[in-house]
């Protein structure tokens, strides 16, 4: 069984960067799309960025290019998304997700709550 | 890219049958990218109820339909019940192989 497992709650100040980590079990890394996603409170969902193995490539929304970096390290199965210049509309869950869109392999994170607050 | 557009909400009564409407662009949705539709209860994350833009993962209720026209999805619900009433939110793949979300949709059922 595929699980994601994502690291704890967050509090920046505003300028600050944070990077939260996704442990992929039960499947490579290296074959699934990781994707991140976010909702500010009273928001809807907001597509961040995803690395993508068949193509080697990390996309990004043009919102967040230069602000938002998504690694991997295949050999811990662990991925992370590490955000700068934080401002208080950062203030959201972040989830990350697998293979969006394709059944029987998207899956998801608990989320992780990043708070920025001077 | 903008997010798609759905409306706010939409509330039907039980056993009745509500539509969401997702309005993208020719960039997305009119691009013939797989368009999806999840379903999210607060404080849970997403769960896909339909992809490639009607096409219903295995396990998810048969009174889930999606469809397209142009640059327009949408999602139907019929036989409204209780356990529908959460937010659903469509997304589609871009021309330039981004993501793109809808605005949200909050489901009541009355």
């Amino acid at each position: 069984q595929v699980q994601l497992v994502q690291s704890g709650a967050e509090v920046r100040k505003p300028g600050a960067s944070v990077k939260v980590s996704c442990k992929v079990s039960g499947y490579s890394l290296s074959e699934l799309a990781l994707h991140w996603v976010r909702q500010a409170p009273g928001k809807g969902l907001e597509w961040m960025g995803a690395y993508d193995p068949e193509e080697d490539e990390t996309i990004y929304p043009e919102k967040f290019q230069g602000r938002v970096t998504v690694t991997e390290d295949t050999s811990t199965d662990t991925a992370y998304m590490e955000l700068g210049s934080l401002s208080s509309d950062d203030t959201a869950l972040y989830y990350c997700a697998t293979d969006l869109g394709v059944p029987s392999h998207e899956y998801w994170g608990q989320g992780t709550l990043v708070t920025v607050s001077s | 890219q903008s997010a798609l557009t759905q409306p706010a909400s939409v509330s039907g009564s039980l056993g009745q049958s509500i539509t969401i409407s997702c309005t993208g662009t020719s960039s997305d949705i009119g691009s013939r990218n797989p368009v999806s539709w999840h379903q999210k209860y607060p404080g849970k994350a997403p769960k896909l109820m339909i992809y490639e833009g009607w096409k219903r993962p295995s396990g998810v209720s048969t009174r889930f339909s999606g469809s397209k026209s142009g640059n327009t999805a949408s999602l139907t619900i019929s036989g409204l019940q209780a356990e529908d009433e959460a937010d659903y939110y469509c997304s589609s793949y871009t021309i330039t192989s981004t993501l793109v979300f809808g605005t949200g949709t909050k489901v009541t059922v009355l």
